[in-house]
């Protein structure tokens, strides 16, 4: 069963605009991890957040995670058309239990 | 470094057939998982192995079976195959073996597995 769930599904933006995509999830978590499969291929890790940080950065990509509201983002600056991918959270609701995928948003990115 | 590496990359099986989908990492990762992806569902955990020589059900896992053959290999048998079981299927690994489900996963290009 799906712990996160991304929203929107999918998203169409023009090169050079910022992309947003947001995860909620139902139970409290140790730490949120986002994943971006680009057509055909595996998932590749992008970056994690852990439950006691509120924001994170790593290149283009700022995330931000709110307990309270368990719920997290991911910003996409600067969108390029190599953006275009499906983009995963994931939870980890405890060191000892695997990591559940949402079911992703695909964002395509007009050049 | 090649990672994950999954063979066969497409494969085509008819109702009943049987086969064994081949999972490799060279990171010296202690942990490993297989995942199926439908259109529309998401990636949902069939098995995986949390350390060398265990292995334990995830949300899908009938229908299947796996070996932890070494700390880097991870197969998963189809012994009867059913037309639902079409799918893309996923191995990842993470590496750690304090607080194994935290870690990032890292992922093969998966195998594209049609049953007719």
């Amino acid at each position: 069963s799906q712990q996160g769930e991304e929203d929107p599904q999918a998203l169409s933006i023009q090169e050079g605009e910022n992309a947003t995509m947001n995860c909620s999830y139902k139970t409290s978590i140790n730490n949120l991890q986002w994943y971006r499969q680009n057509s055909g291929r595996g998932l590749v890790h992008l970056i994690l957040i852990r439950s006691n940080e509120r924001e994170k950065h790593s290149g283009r990509l700022r995330v931000t995670l709110d307990t309270s509201k368990k719920s997290s983002s991911l910003l996409i600056t600067a969108s390029r058309a190599a953006d275009t991918a499906s983009y995963f959270c994931a939870t980890a609701v405890s060191g000892n239990t695997p990591l559940v995928f949402g079911k992703g948003t695909r964002l395509s990115v007009i050049a | 470094n090649a990672g994950v590496t999954q063979t066969p990359k497409f494969q085509v099986l008819k109702t009943g057939q049987s086969m064994t989908l081949q999972c490799a990492q060279d990171m010296n990762h202690n942990s490993m998982y297989w995942y199926r992806q439908d259109p529309g569902m998401g990636l949902r955990l069939i098995y995986y192995s949390a350390s060398e020589g265990t292995t334990d059900k995830g949300e899908v896992p009938n229908g299947y079976n796996v070996s932890r053959l070494n700390k880097r290999e991870f197969s998963l048998r189809l012994e009867s195959a059913a037309p639902s079981q079409t799918s893309v299927y996923f191995c990842a690994s993470s590496a750690g073996t304090g607080n194994w489900g935290n870690q990032p996963q890292h992922f093969g290009d998966g195998t594209r597995l049609s049953i007719l």
